[in-house]
């Protein structure tokens, strides 16, 4: 069992640019999850998909941010145009159909 | 409008002694609340969960205790250990089986003290 792995652990990118970041859930779990965490606060949701099927969408996530989970494995999240305001932690979870969600060590954004 | 509250925090227990960790929710169509554990730069770890059909669930040292009517469920530590240092987030999850994410608490920082 390897967990839930993210590629970058970390990213430092000017404002402006774009940032893709890659997630692989634990193997043959078919729910996944993106989240995102800042100082202080709790992770907040940003979309699920259950395979490759995006099914639920938070308003956080605006028309800059993309994911996609092409075979139902690994996924990845896109944010074009990255702001200041962007800077977090991004967290992945996978769960295999239960309410328990694994969470992989998260990607750290740094937008200057 | 945070629909899942942790009012403490920080919380400072001796090595031991009983954590005592709260959390607080608003809505009542939460089913399932969990609790996660994090350390400085690494995702949030699953330590237990409860179904709103059980008041009590323990695994080990942990025990998570939900009351329904108060909308309030604890986790309680015991005994604590220095490990046991980290941030604790309570999450709660609606019957919508998944799809709609975890809604989680701002966490309390626990420090257990030699």
């Amino acid at each position: 069992d390897t967990g839930v792995s993210q590629d970058p652990r970390h990213k430092i990118t000017k404002r402006g640019q774009n940032v893709t970041f890659r997630c692989d859930p634990i193997s043959e779990h078919n729910r996944l999850y993106w989240y995102r965490q800042t100082l202080g606060q709790g992770p907040e949701f940003l979309t699920y998909f259950q395979n490759e099927a995006q099914l639920e969408k938070s308003r956080l996530l605006s028309d800059r941010f993309s994911a996609e989970r092409p075979k139902g494995s690994f996924s990845t999240l896109e944010i074009q145009r990255t702001e200041q305001g962007d800077s977090a932690m991004y967290l992945c979870a996978s769960s295999g159909g239960g309410a328990t969600q694994y969470f992989g060590p998260g990607t750290r954004l740094t937008v200057l | 409008d945070q629909q899942v509250k942790q009012n403490s925090p920080s919380l400072s227990v001796q090595e031991g002694r009983i954590s005592i960790l709260n959390c607080d929710y608003t809505n009542s169509m939460f089913d399932y609340f969990l609790w996660y554990k994090k350390y400085p730069a690494e995702g949030p770890t699953f330590l237990i969960s409860i179904s709103s059909i059980k008041d009590k669930n323990e695994d080990g040292r942990f025990t998570v205790f939900l009351n329904k009517s108060a909308k309030h469920l604890s986790l309680h530590i015991v005994p604590s250990q220095p490990g046991d240092s980290a941030v604790y987030f309570c999450a709660a999850s609606g019957a919508g089986g998944g799809a709609d994410g975890l809604t989680f608490g701002k966490g309390t920082h626990l420090i257990i003290q030699p």
